[in-house]
């Protein structure tokens, strides 16, 4: 069975850093596009980045320079790295995997809550 | 960016009723559009890709429709597990995938 379980979510002031997992079973991360989606409370859904099979990334403009995505096969895992944390970037963030389009997510992780807060 | 926007934010149905939601997109995506269901306290599920086709595992009574830039979802008979937020997804831009504000649907 395909299963995404993630992990890392704080409380952090901002202008920390901190990295989020997301470990997947049932398949393999680098056979995939592996994508994270943020969702704000009570707000919708945005996409924050994609690591395609041949490892390049992608960012939206408002998160490049701060997210970096990354992967550890030997533990197929997907990490997130955000740094210089922002009040706004308070959210539930999934990880999703693409499949057929890169940008099309048929498995999700359960959330991960990051809360930026002095 | 493709703006993506649903209508009506909330709709109020009863059980046993159909449902039609709707998506419109800000240019022609074609039939690059996904549907979620998202219920408090969990992830998104794909319900619906390609406009029209069932993910697996999806009931029948969930139906996509339409091309371009107007989409509909159709719960034929709502059942108490359907009372759920739903989100559309372009997936035409893949560079940069975006969601409609999602429409709630709850009980009348």
């Amino acid at each position: 069975d395909v299963k995404l379980v993630q992990s890392g979510g704080a409380l952090i002031q901002p202008g920390g850093s901190l990295r989020l997992s997301c470990e997947a079973s049932g398949f393999a991360v680098n056979d995939n596009f592996m994508n994270w989606v943020r969702q704000a409370p009570g707000k919708g859904l945005e996409w924050v980045s994609v690591i395609y099979t041949a490892g390049s990334t992608h960012y939206p403009d408002s998160v490049r320079g701060r997210f970096t995505v990354s992967r550890d096969t030997s533990k197929n895992t997907v990490y997130l790295q955000i740094n210089s944390l922002r009040v706004e970037d308070t959210a539930i963030y999934y990880c999703a995997r693409g499949t057929g389009s890169p940008s099309l997510f048929d498995y999700w992780g359960q959330g991960t809550l990051v809360t930026v807060s002095s | 960016e493709i703006v993506m926007t649903q209508s009506p934010a909330t709709l109020s149905v009863s059980p046993g009723e159909r449902a039609t939601l709707s998506c419109r997109a800000s240019e022609s995506i074609s039939t690059n559009l996904a549907w979620y269901l998202q219920k408090p306290g969990q992830a998104p599920r794909l319900l619906i890709f390609g406009a029209s086709s069932r993910a697996t595992g999806i009931p029948v009574r969930f139906s996509g429709g339409g091309s371009g830039t107007d989409f509909t979802l159709t719960i034929s008979s709502l059942q108490s597990e359907d009372f759920a937020v739903y989100y559309c997804q372009q997936y035409s831009d893949w560079l940069r995938p975006t969601f409609g504000q999602g429409t709630k649907l709850e009980i009348k």
